[in-house]
C-alpha cells in the first residue's frame, strides 16, 4: 500500500531565511503525482505546488521549489525568503493516475518575526 | 462565490444524532472526495465519487455514508453520530485524469466543516 511520511511534526524558520520539509513516499508504481498542500490558520486548502513523477526537472513556484529524489523515494519542499504568511501546516501528498490521493500527517510551520 | 461551498461550516451535535454535511461544487469537475483531518494523522479518506452513479469506499468509511445527487453535489452523512467522528471534515473535488488538455492534477477543496459531536 502507498503511505506518505512526513518525520517533522513541527518547523521553525526565521523571517527571510530558507526552510526545507521533508517527505517521503511508498510505492510500486512508476507513474504518479506528488503534491505540497498548505493550511493557513483559516483551514482553507491551497495546492502549493505539484510534481509528475516522469518529469527529472524540480518543480518551481515563485519562492516554493521541490527536490525530488524518485528513487530514493523523497520529495521536499524549499521555501525560500520565509514570509510570515507563510506560516501554515504543511501535507505532502501522492497520487497516481486515476486514484485517490493519499496524504502525509503534516509538519507545522512557525515563522519568526 | 467559492468553487468548492461547504455547509455547514461549523456543527456541534449530540451522540447518535444524524447529521448531514453538504458539498457543492462550480467546477464542473467530474471527482468529488470526502476527507476527515483529525490531528497528527493528516487528511484520510472517508468516501469517493468518480461520477453520478459511481461510489466507492475510502479506508475510513465506517460509521458514514454519502450521496452523490448530481454531478455538483455529495452530501456526507454521519447517520448515528459519535464522539470520536469529531474532526474536521473537507470535500475536494478533481478533473479526470483523462480529459484532452487536462493540466492540473490537483485537488480543490472546500472550506471544511469543523464537527464536534457530545
Amino acid at each position: 500500500a502507498q503511505t506518505v511520511t512526513q518525520s517533522q511534526p513541527e518547523m521553525s524558520v526565521q523571517e527571510a531565511e530558507t526552510v526545507t520539509l521533508s517527505c517521503t513516499y511508498d510505492t510500486s508504481e512508476s507513474d504518479y503525482y506528488l503534491f505540497w498542500y498548505k493550511q493557513p490558520p483559516s483551514r482553507q486548502m491551497i495546492l502549493v505546488i505539484r510534481q509528475e513523477a516522469y518529469k527529472q526537472q524540480n518543480a518551481t513556484e515563485n519562492r516554493f521549489s521541490v527536490n525530488f529524489q524518485k528513487a530514493a523515494k523523497s520529495f521536499s519542499l524549499k521555501i525560500s525568503d520565509s514570509q510570515l504568511g507563510d506560516a501554515a501546516m504543511y501535507f505532502c501528498a501522492y497520487r497516481t493516475p486515476g486514484f485517490k490521493t493519499i496524504f502525509g500527517a503534516g509538519t507545522r510551520l512557525f515563522v519568526k518575526a | 462565490d467559492a468553487d468548492v461551498t461547504q455547509t455547514p461550516r461549523n456543527r456541534i451535535t449530540k451522540t447518535g444524532k444524524r447529521i448531514m454535511l453538504e458539498c457543492s461544487q462550480t467546477k464542473g469537475h467530474d471527482r468529488m472526495y470526502w476527507y476527515r483531518q483529525d490531528p497528527g494523522l493528516g487528511l484520510r479518506l472517508i468516501y469517493y465519487s468518480f461520477d453520478v452513479k459511481d461510489i466507492n469506499k475510502g479506508e475510513i468509511s465506517d460509521g458514514y455514508s454519502v450521496s452523490r445527487q448530481a454531478q455538483a453535489k455529495f452530501s456526507l452523512s454521519l447517520e448515528s453520530a459519535i464522539p470520536n467522528q469529531t474532526a474536521l471534515y473537507f470535500c475536494a473535488t478533481s478533473d479526470s485524469d483523462y480529459r484532452p488538455g487536462h493540466s492540473n492534477y490537483g485537488y480543490t477543496f472546500g472550506s471544511g466543516t469543523r464537527l464536534t459531536v457530545v
